[in-house]
């Protein structure tokens, strides 16, 4: 099993910030998904990447996959109220999640 | 197909007692997971099955967990003689063979207090 470390764990800004999270693992992956979750609901999955190096791009959100598809990260510009929830990566290789950042955007 | 669904979205049982969770995973879904997810952590891999074949279980599916998918299709998860530390969010999620890139689909999960 290939151990996830995500980071921070919990994370507040102010609507209109910007704020990069981050995934990263000592083993190689041939995938990684990012996954948002709200209160009392199951994930969502967000983006896979599965190229190292690899950016996508969903509206505010930035995905990066490390060139040695060993971390990842999600950039997330002019953060909304809307944009609070619970982020995960997860191991596309065996469905193993990190433990998440919480993310709070205030208005 | 709405998606993944789980019954029921809550359950509260006394210690001791038994209980059991359903997921009705995507019809074309051939891969279902479970997971346990406790209040600020990630989701825990419980096990996982292909069509009904359960094969993978986590070291944390006690002998008192037992899952099955009998006709490939929906799939239970049983807990026998309930502890309080077995009070958590029970999520399941599927996914087609190889469908790796469409990302798993969760369910709402079934909240189990177990008092």
């Amino acid at each position: 099993t290939q151990l996830l470390e995500q980071s921070p764990q919990f994370l507040s800004i102010q609507e209109g910030e910007n704020l990069t999270v981050y995934c990263n693992s000592s083993s190689v992956f041939s995938s990684l998904q990012w996954y948002r979750q709200e209160p009392g609901e199951g994930p969502v999955l967000l983006v896979t990447v599965v190229t190292g190096g690899e950016v996508k791009k969903l509206k505010r959100l930035t995905f990066q996959f490390g060139d040695a598809r060993k971390d990842s990260s999600l950039h997330i510009t002019a953060a909304q109220p809307g944009d609070t929830g619970l982020y995960l990566c997860a191991n596309g290789d065996d469905m193993r999640f990190g433990a998440g950042t919480r993310l709070t955007v205030k208005p | 197909d709405t998606g993944v669904s789980q019954d029921p979205r809550h359950k509260i049982t006394k210690r001791g007692q038994n209980v059991t969770f359903r997921c009705d995973p995507i019809s074309e879904h051939n891969r279902l997971y479970w997971y346990r997810q406790t209040l600020g952590q990630g989701p825990e891999f419980l096990t996982y099955f292909q069509n009904e074949a359960q094969l993978e279980k986590s070291r944390l599916l006690s002998d008192r967990f037992s899952a099955e998918r009998p006709k490939g299709s929906f799939s239970t998860l049983e807990i026998q003689r309930t502890e309080q530390g077995d009070s958590a969010m029970y999520l399941c999620a599927s996914i087609p063979t190889g469908g790796i890139n469409y990302g798993y689909t969760f369910g709402s999960g079934t909240r189990l207090t177990v008092v």
